[in-house]
């Protein structure tokens, strides 16, 4: 079985500070994890994705991830907010040993609101 | 390469006529695609998983007889809402698992439906 809990539902940040989006996940098998943003009315972007390499990894608009297998988190993170970063976040994660392999589990997702 | 399209992306119909949403990957082959639905403000559902050319498999509490699943070729899945009603109405959203790029799922721009 794999979850995922995303720990906060509202994150409210100024522009030009740092932005902490935090993701826990549960998992029975290794595996990859991924981060998506969603502006209203539009579909998903993914952001950036684990996928048992480099456990700190890179993505899209200078945000990144850091993967920790002993705290089981995926925390998103980004040096500086900008106001188009505003949108919903989701934090998702997919088995891939089992019959369900790619079956991806969504969090609850986490408005980001950039403040000027 | 890897898009996912969905067609079409905006539909209003009358409440108990159905309505047929085509997802389609256009340059790659995808054996299994997944088909969401997300509710305002809330995260993606899972509805089924879509295997080609075999039965899709319908997650708990989602009507099979409601959610008709078509799964006809490598490039092409089809939800078809049978007799809808404004309970009904949502935004479906589509991925594709890409099995050369380590079943990386790639999701499309979704399809807005209201059921009036």
């Amino acid at each position: 079985a794999q979850s995922v809990t995303q720990l906060d539902s509202h994150v409210s940040v100024s522009e030009g500070t740092p932005v902490l989006l935090r993701c826990n996940y549960s998992s029975s098998y290794s595996p990859s994890l991924f981060w998506y943003v969603q502006h209203p009315n539009k579909g998903l972007q993914l952001l950036l994705k684990y996928t048992s390499a480099a456990t700190l990894v890179k993505g899209i608009n200078g945000f990144e991830a850091e993967f920790k297998k002993s705290e089981t988190s995926f925390h998103l993170t980004k040096p500086s907010a900008h106001m188009s970063d505003a949108a919903e976040y989701f934090c998702v994660v997919s088995d891939q040993g089992n019959t369900n392999a790619g079956k991806s589990t969504f969090g609850d997702g986490t408005t980001l609101t950039v403040k000027p | 390469g890897a898009v996912v399209s969905q067609h079409p992306s905006r539909v209003i119909c009358k409440s108990g006529t159905s309505v047929k949403i085509e997802c389609r990957s256009l340059d790659f082959q995808a054996t299994t695609m997944f088909w969401y639905r997300q509710f305002p403000k809330k995260s993606l559902m899972l509805m089924a998983t879509s295997n080609e050319g075999s039965k899709a498999t319908y997650e708990q509490g989602v009507e099979k007889d409601k959610f008709l699943i078509n799964h006809a070729s490598l490039t092409l899945s089809t939800l078809t809402v049978t007799s809808a009603h404004p309970e009904d109405s949502s935004f479906y959203i589509c991925s594709a698992r890409e099995r050369l790029r380590n079943n990386e799922q790639f999701f499309g721009p979704g399809t807005r439906l209201t059921v009036l």
